[in-house]
């Protein structure tokens, strides 16, 4: 059964600074991994998807990368800003069962 | 615009009644998603549906309905049988199947039961 982790659950760091979030899998065998993000008692944003070919996505001031054999993958965050603050999951498709597994994320907050 | 949208935010229910939560999508696609967060949780998967009048049972679907009579539309019922419905209830859509697209979310209902 494919378990995706997060850790930590919650991170704090001052404006401006770069930072790295990161997700672990047990299961090497996705078709691909996504980056979402969940402001306060709201839906979900998809930020990046990557599928298992390749290695890295990038949008804007945000970079994710996936390394399947070792189970990681990160998202990173440049010259992060206050609105920047929210919940950021990961999320993997694994076998044919056609569903994400989630992680149960990463809560930022970045301080002005 | 192009989207999904939940109705209600909020919902209230009595013990033993059931409810009703609505999806919709304008998007044109094929399939659509259930999930339940709780605090401190990962999303979950409640149904899914990859073509009109077909859907499939998630990891939690015990006391819970769906039907997919319209591509637009996937409402889901939360039946007296659900020990303990209160929580977050999100539905999302994407082209096709998981495998290659994002998935797109909708805000999101929350279902309080008094």
């Amino acid at each position: 059964k494919q378990e995706v982790t997060q850790i930590p659950a919650a991170l704090s760091v001052p404006e401006g600074e770069n930072l790295v979030l990161n997700c672990s899998f047990t299961d090497s065998a996705i078709y691909n991994l996504q980056w979402f993000r969940q402001d306060p008692g709201k839906g979900l944003t998809s930020l990046l998807l990557i599928q298992s070919s390749q290695r890295e996505q990038t949008s804007g001031r945000l970079n994710a990368s996936l390394d399947k054999s070792s189970g990681r993958s990160t998202l990173y965050i440049a010259a992060s800003q206050p609105g920047d603050s929210a919940t950021y999951l990961c999320a993997v498709v694994t076998g044919a069962n056609s569903k994400l597994t989630f992680g149960k994320g990463i809560t930022l907050s970045v301080r002005p | 615009d192009g989207g999904i949208t939940q109705s209600p935010k909020y919902l209230f229910r009595k013990e033993g009644q059931n409810v009703t939560l609505s999806c919709e999508q304008n998007l044109n696609h094929d399939a659509m998603y259930w999930y339940r967060q709780d605090p401190g949780q990962g999303l979950r998967l409640i149904y899914y549906s990859q073509i009109v009048n077909d859907f499939q049972k998630g990891d939690i679907a015990e006391g819970y309905s769906v039907s997919r009579e319209k591509k637009e539309s996937f409402p889901l019922t939360v039946t007296s049988a659900q020990k303990n419905p209160t929580a977050f209830y999100l539905c999302a859509s994407s082209i096709a199947g998981v495998y290659t697209d994002t998935q797109y979310f909708g805000p999101g209902t929350r279902l309080t039961v008094l």
